[in-house]
């Protein structure tokens, strides 16, 4: 099973500022084969990024991702309001599908 | 519009059973593969189970490998999970997420349902 560690575990920024979130793999994620989501309070999660750095679909382009092998990383270039939420990295190159611990992005 | 609808969950003692369902509307049902998903009060996101969309591939977690079950019937749109043996540390809301690729294998997915949730406690 490959663990995926997210850090850090809480971000404190302010509207306008960068976000970098990192997500590494226990090993290789095959084909880049790595996601992000989003989740806010009372929400289901919301798919941001699929294959490491594809957008989904209604995405803005403030987010994005980049990496591959073991070392994935979310960018948020400038934070909204609305970015305040818990992020998490998921890997579906290999059974079973698993899910970093999440990082919560918190308002400063 | 794409809708999942999960449905089924609910207060049971440990040891019983349960069975999940999720009402998928808004798109081609039989044509991706489905997962169950679920989430511990206040913890992170942990897959339990995946099924391809002509039931020729099915997966569980080590967690729930034995006692769970999954299923579709693509004639209805709907996807199950049957929950035996169940333990209090199965207490979650349990989501229903589909695929993003026709004919696909496991992931991602996008959307997800609300949710419903299973408290196992006596």
């Amino acid at each position: 099973e490959i663990v995926l560690t997210q850090s850090p575990g809480t971000l404190s920024l302010s509207p306008g500022e960068r976000a970098t979130l990192s997500c590494r793999a226990s090993q290789s994620v095959s084909s880049s084969y790595l996601a992000w989501y989003q989740q806010k309070p009372g929400q289901a999660p919301r798919l941001l990024i699929y294959g490491a750095s594809s957008r989904a679909t209604g995405i803005p382009d403030r987010f994005s991702g980049s990496g591959s092998g073991t070392d994935f990383t979310l960018t948020i270039s400038r934070l909204e309001p609305e970015d305040f939420a818990v992020y998490y990295c998921q890997q579906y190159g290999s059974s079973p599908v698993t899910f970093g611990q999440g990082t919560k992005l918190e308002i400063k | 519009e794409v809708q999942l609808v999960e449905s089924g969950g609910g207060l049971v003692q440990p040891g019983r059973s349960l069975r999940l369902s999720c009402a998928a509307s808004g798109f081609t049902f039989d044509d991706y593969a489905m997962h169950w998903v679920r989430q511990a009060p206040g913890k992170g996101l942990e897959w339990v189970s995946g099924i391809s969309w002509n039931s020729g591939s099915i997966g569980y977690a080590d967690s729930v490998k034995g006692r769970f079950t999954i299923s579709r019937d693509n004639a209805k749109n709907s996807l199950y999970l049957q929950m035996n043996s169940l333990r209090a540390e199965d207490t979650a809301l349990y989501y229903c997420a589909k695929d993003i690729y026709r004919f696909g294998g496991w992931g991602p997915f996008d959307p997800w349902g609300q949710g419903t949730l299973v408290t196992v406690s006596s």
